[in-house]
């Protein structure tokens, strides 16, 4: 399974624009990747999925170069309810098996 | 929809006695997972259910954990004898059987251990 890199912490302030990348220089051929963001006493919650390319949902963009060695998770106007840890994690065939968690980027808004 | 589902959302039980978890995954999702988070460590994987066969169980610490899945529906997670060094949350995730499907989380159920 290939290993991520990501920053431990970010600060940003409300209204700004957050971008967290993360690095997965072994990710293989059928390798998803996923982001998840996590409050505390809470389980993670999925944010946004992608193989290549760039993906946008009501939440997020994620961005994959083409040799996909990284990834880009990015928050449009961050509040301070996006306090929270955001994992990126790859795994074969995205849902059909086990996540490997790291430590995640702590991203703290301030106001 | 209903999320994934845990029970005891809480439970603080003595050394040497036997907890069980409950887990209840999004309906139709065959794939079910068990992480788990001690204090200051990261998530880790312990074990895989494709329905009610075990896919993969290579995280799990040792044989005081057992998981079964009957039926292929819930899940259970019981520690027996629970040690202090199993006080954790204890997450279940789910997943439908196909490539590039989302795995979805559960809230966690906090055990402690005293």
């Amino acid at each position: 399974l290939a290993k991520t890199t990501q920053p431990i912490s970010m600060d940003s302030y409300e209204g700004q624009e957050v971008n967290i990348t993360c690095s997965h220089n072994n990710i293989a051929t059928n390798d998803y990747i996923t982001w998840y963001q996590q409050f505390p006493s809470q389980g993670p919650r999925f944010i946004i999925q992608g193989y290549k390319t760039k993906v946008t949902n009501e939440v997020a963009s994620l961005f994959i170069p083409a040799d996909r060695k990284s990834s880009t998770l990015s928050l449009p106007r961050v509040s301070l309810s996006d306090t929270a840890v955001y994992y990126c994690l790859v795994s074969l065939g995205g849902g059909y098996n086990k996540l490997i968690f790291g430590a995640g980027t702590r991203l703290a808004v301030h106001p | 929809e209903a999320g994934v589902t845990q029970f005891p959302s809480h439970s603080v039980i003595e050394k040497g006695q036997t907890v069980t978890l409950r887990c209840d995954p999004i309906s139709g999702h065959d794939n079910l997972y068990w992480y788990r988070r001690v204090m200051g460590k990261e998530i880790k994987f312990l074990l895989h259910f494709v329905k009610e066969s075990k896919q993969d169980e290579s995280g799990m610490p040792n044989n005081r954990f057992l998981a079964e899945r009957t039926g292929g529906t819930y899940s259970t997670l019981k520690v027996q004898p629970a040690e202090l060094e199993d006080s954790g949350v204890y997450f279940c995730a789910s997943s439908r059987a196909l490539s590039g499907n989302t795995i979805y989380f559960g809230e966690g159920s906090w055990l402690t251990v005293v």
